[in-house]
């Protein structure tokens, strides 16, 4: 099955900075890639994904980039503000686009 | 439109014992999707409903189970509890089946085992 791997496991950025988290997969079929951020005491929610005929997304100050040959994708959030402070998880989907496999989560911590 | 509900918030329970835990989805969505996050392990998938049936099962021994009302509301039972079970324990609904339908998760039920 599908394999997400998920780096760094924690991050420390100082505000302003910008911040990037990566991502690898196994599965080349896959081809939806979502980006979910959970802030403390709350479920995870979708902040920015994308699809495998796409090499990148922006959103305001963030941005995902995929490398469908390499098969990693990464997110990357510009200007980073303390609000930005949660843990982040990336996915992938399974070859049927079934469901979901999510990495082991980034924890992002924004130093003001 | 109300987001996910999940009851109970926190939960304790004795090693042996069994448990269930609610989740109500969003109004519309027929897809529920249970995961356990614990920490270093990030979230995996446990099983989703749809329509009142079971379409997809996580790799966890039979001791987990779940089931869909014709409402949405789904339920998750866990029987003779481990101490390796205490977890937090998410919900999520979508409006689809497909992998690429938005998940809306609920905060979780935070479940202590002792």
């Amino acid at each position: 099955g599908e394999n997400v791997e998920q780096h760094p496991s924690t991050l420390s950025v100082q505000e302003g900075d910008s911040a990037v988290i990566k991502c690898t997969y196994s599965d080349s079929a896959s081809n939806y890639f979502p980006w979910y951020k959970q802030e403390l005491g709350k479920g995870p929610q979708l902040i920015i994904d994308i699809r495998s005929n796409v090499g990148e997304k922006k959103d305001q100050r963030i941005a995902v980039t995929l490398n469908k040959t390499a098969k990693h994708f990464s997110l990357h959030i510009t200007e980073t503000q303390p609000e930005d402070s949660a843990v982040y998880f990336c996915a992938a989907s399974n070859l049927n686009n079934e469901k979901l496999t999510f990495g082991t989560g980034t924890r992002l911590t924004i130093i003001p | 439109k109300a987001g996910v509900t999940q009851t109970p918030r926190y939960l304790i329970k004795t090693r042996g014992q069994q448990v269930t835990l609610s989740c109500s989805p969003i109004s519309g969505h027929r897809s529920v999707s249970w995961y356990q996050q614990t920490p270093g392990q990030g979230l995996q998938f446990l099983f989703e409903y749809f329509s009142e049936t079971q379409r997809n099962k996580g790799n966890f021994p039979g001791r987990f189970s779940g089931r869909q009302f014709s409402n949405s509301r789904s339920e998750m039972n866990v029987s003779t509890l481990e101490l390796g079970d205490s977890a937090l324990y998410l919900c999520a609904s979508s409006p689809g089946t497909e992998a690429s339908s938005p998940l809306h998760f609920g905060n979780g039920t935070r479940l202590t085992v002792t």
